[in-house]
């Protein structure tokens, strides 16, 4: 079956410590997203990919940094720069229909759930 | 700036009411819009969508959403909740142009507890 998964499901760092989230899909979607869910404050987006080897900035990309190698990857990086990184993060893919505009809907992963200690 | 409301965080309402869920948004073009429902430590599956057309959409699992231009809302309602509705529902903006193109723009969470 088609879909996204996000690895590990749940992650411990401390502090200081670098820490990559995985994103695989098997959709073949042209653009990937990561968000991330903090508890009242809906889902706000990180970063975000339309195409392989291009990738923008969301509204929080402080302290994160991403690659787009391969269309069906798109992996997160927690750097020690992100001063509160106890959060729910989210991948999500979405299809481009040749020769129209991205649709906006969004298939997301189960979750990557990442506690500083 | 694109923006989404949703009004009430926590909702609680019997099993077999109806159910109202509001959102209203702040977008300066023809908007795509969105309802996403989530389960506890679980993703965001997609309960129903708006492009064009028909401002009543249906969705899943007997959900219904009206987009309503004039008053920038697009409200979510199901005429008999059960208990497995309890969930958080996020509402979601959306376009596919400019320099929006792509992304989403989501409300903060409608959480919804169901009593027996």
């Amino acid at each position: 079956d088609g879909g996204i998964t996000q690895s590990p499901k749940y992650l411990f760092r401390k502090e200081g410590q670098n820490v990559t989230l995985s994103c695989e899909q098997n959709l073949n979607h042209d653009a990937m997203y990561w968000y991330r869910q903090d508890p009242g404050q809906g889902l706000r987006l990180i970063y975000y990919s339309q195409i392989v080897n291009d990738f923008q900035k969301g509204d929080i990309a402080e302290g994160y940094s991403v690659s787009r190698e391969k269309k069906e990857s798109f992996p997160l990086t927690v750097t020690s720069a992100q001063k509160n990184p106890t959060a729910f993060y989210l991948c999500a893919s979405s299809i481009r229909p040749p020769g129209q505009g991205f649709t906006g809907e969004l298939f997301f992963g189960e979750g990557s759930r990442l506690t500083v200690l | 700036a694109q923006s989404v409301t949703q009004p009430d965080i926590h909702i609680t309402v019997s099993e077999g009411a109806s159910l109202e869920l509001r959102c209203n948004y702040s977008y300066g073009a023809t908007p795509y819009l969105f309802w996403y429902v989530q389960s506890p430590g679980q993703g965001l599956q997609l309960l129903l969508k708006y492009f064009s057309g028909d401002t009543l959409v249906q969705g899943i699992k007997g959900f219904e959403a009206e987009f309503k231009r004039s008053q920038s809302s697009f409200n979510l309602r199901k005429p008999s909740v059960h208990w497995s509705d309890a969930a958080e529902y996020f509402c979601a903006v959306g376009a596919d142009r400019g320099s929006t193109l792509g992304r989403l723009y989501f409300g903060r969470g409608t959480q919804l507890t169901v009593w027996p």
